[in-house]
């Protein structure tokens, strides 16, 4: 399967710890984007990557969530010193640039429950 | 801000029967693009259809088409000949150079 991957499915974790999923882009893809979606409502974005390059961060993205796209391959999302608030699913999407561009592909994303 | 508008939480259709479900944004920008993706219970999130600002002529994907009034800032989604496997959330979505924007999601329904 060529799709984005997301890792892990689920994540319960105590409030306090910290937190870390892993994206899969479809390997083509040059662009990666993270969002987080809460029950009930749409995708929220956090950030997005041009290859290794991270373009653009949310305001909703506090100093306790940090993106990384070492290689311009696969990406990380860490949550520091997790709150309930921060449970939620993360969802990775990838694009390319050019073609059909501006399609976003998702993964099944990363459920956190924060306890 | 950009902001997209779905008025329809809730939707219901009879299988075999035409559903509409509606959205709007609201924009500054002169290019852009918008999207409609599915997103079935437990499962990721799919494009259905996708158009173009620049483009007049509406989108269709199968039995999926879009009517997009750009003047009017809508977006509506119609899927003819609903089948049960359309049951699912459906997302309106936006994207300009600079900016990506969901809206809160319509769950339709499909009745048997």
């Amino acid at each position: 399967d060529t799709g984005v991957s997301q890792n892990p499915r689920h994540k319960i974790t105590k409030r306090g710890q910290n937190v870390t999923f892993r994206c899969d882009p479809i390997s083509e893809h040059n662009r990666l984007y993270w969002y987080r979606q809460t029950l009930g409502q749409g995708p929220e974005f956090l950030t997005y990557f041009q290859n290794e390059a991270q373009l653009e961060k949310s305001r909703l993205l506090s100093d306790r969530f940090s993106a990384e796209r070492p290689k311009g391959s696969f990406s990380t999302l860490e949550i520091q010193r997790t709150e309930q608030g921060d449970s939620a699913m993360y969802l990775c999407a990838s694009s390319r640039t050019g073609g059909a561009k501006n399609i976003q592909y998702f993964g099944a994303g990363t459920r956190l429950s924060v306890l | 801000a950009q902001t997209v508008t779905q008025s329809q939480p809730e939707m219901s259709v009879q299988e075999a029967e035409t559903v509409t479900l509606s959205c709007t944004y609201d924009t500054s920008e002169s290019d852009y693009y918008l999207f409609w993706y599915k997103q079935p219970p437990s499962r990721q999130m799919i494009l259905v259809i996708r158009q173009e600002a620049y483009k007049q002529q509406n989108a269709t994907e199968n039995r999926f088409s879009v009517n997009f009034q750009k003047a009017a800032k809508s977006f509506s989604l119609k899927i003819s000949d609903s089948q049960l496997g359309d049951a699912a959330m459906y997302f309106c979505a936006y994207r300009s150079s600079n900016d990506m924007r969901f809206g809160a999601g319509t769950r339709l329904t499909v009745k048997p």
